[in-house]
């Protein structure tokens, strides 16, 4: 069974640093692509960052570009998303998502999300 | 970027009932759309992609169809656990995204 299980999310003042994990298990994590994808409360979805199966390739939305930083440990199964800088409008759910097949965005296993709130 | 505009952005509907939702993008992605469910609190749940392509194991009442910039998800017989927000995403190019959302409601 594929689980996608995310952690790190907290309260973080603006300004502050937070880094988010993914752990991936029930698939070859090394073989797909791999994506954050967030929700403001009571908002729509917005995609983030996207990362390549052989850590070669990245990409950011503009929002969050030069701030947030998107890895993976594929010996660890592992996905991560470092945040810093991070601002009021960062407040969110942060979801890591499954890429379908390799080059392919849509997305077909969510986890479960973390929370990140930025406030003072 | 790529714009998605969904409508309505919500709608009111009985069991049984057949509902469609429309998603609209401002330029040209061929088929690279996706169809999303989601429940309040829970993760999206992916339900078609490919504009028309159904998710192993959704059932047979959801339906997408379009290509290029005019696409819609129809559900031909609204069940109790159908109720949720549903979200389309292009993925035709980066940045990925998502139309607005169209929360289907009890009648």
């Amino acid at each position: 069974e594929v689980q996608l299980v995310e952690s790190g999310g907290g309260l973080v003042q603006p300004g502050g640093s937070l880094r988010l994990s993914c752990a991936a298990s029930g698939f070859t994590f090394s073989s797909y692509w791999m994506h954050w994808v967030r929700q403001a409360p009571g908002k729509g979805l917005v995609w983030v960052s996207r990362i390549n199966s052989d850590v070669s390739s990245t990409s950011y939305a503009d929002s969050v570009k030069g701030r947030f930083t998107i890895s993976r440990d594929n010996a660890k199964n592992t996905l991560h998303l470092q945040m810093n800088s991070l601002r009021a409008e960062d407040t969110a759910v942060y979801y890591c998502a499954r890429g379908v097949t390799v080059g392919s965005h849509f997305f077909d296993y969510w986890g479960q999300g973390t929370l990140v709130t930025v406030s003072s | 970027d790529i714009q998605m505009t969904q409508s309505p952005s919500s709608v009111s509907a009985s069991v049984g009932d057949r509902v469609t939702i429309i998603c609209r993008a401002s330029q040209g992605i061929s088929s690279w759309l996706a169809w999303y469910q989601q429940k309040p609190g829970k993760a999206p749940k992916f339900l078609i992609y490919a504009a028309s392509s159904l998710q192993s194991g959704v059932p047979s009442r959801f339906s997408g169809s379009g290509s290029g910039t005019d696409f819609t998800l129809t559900i031909s017989s609204l069940q109790p656990e159908d109720f949720a927000t549903y979200y389309c995403q292009q993925a035709n190019s980066f940045p990925l995204t998502f139309g607005g959302g169209t929360k289907v409601e009890i009648k």
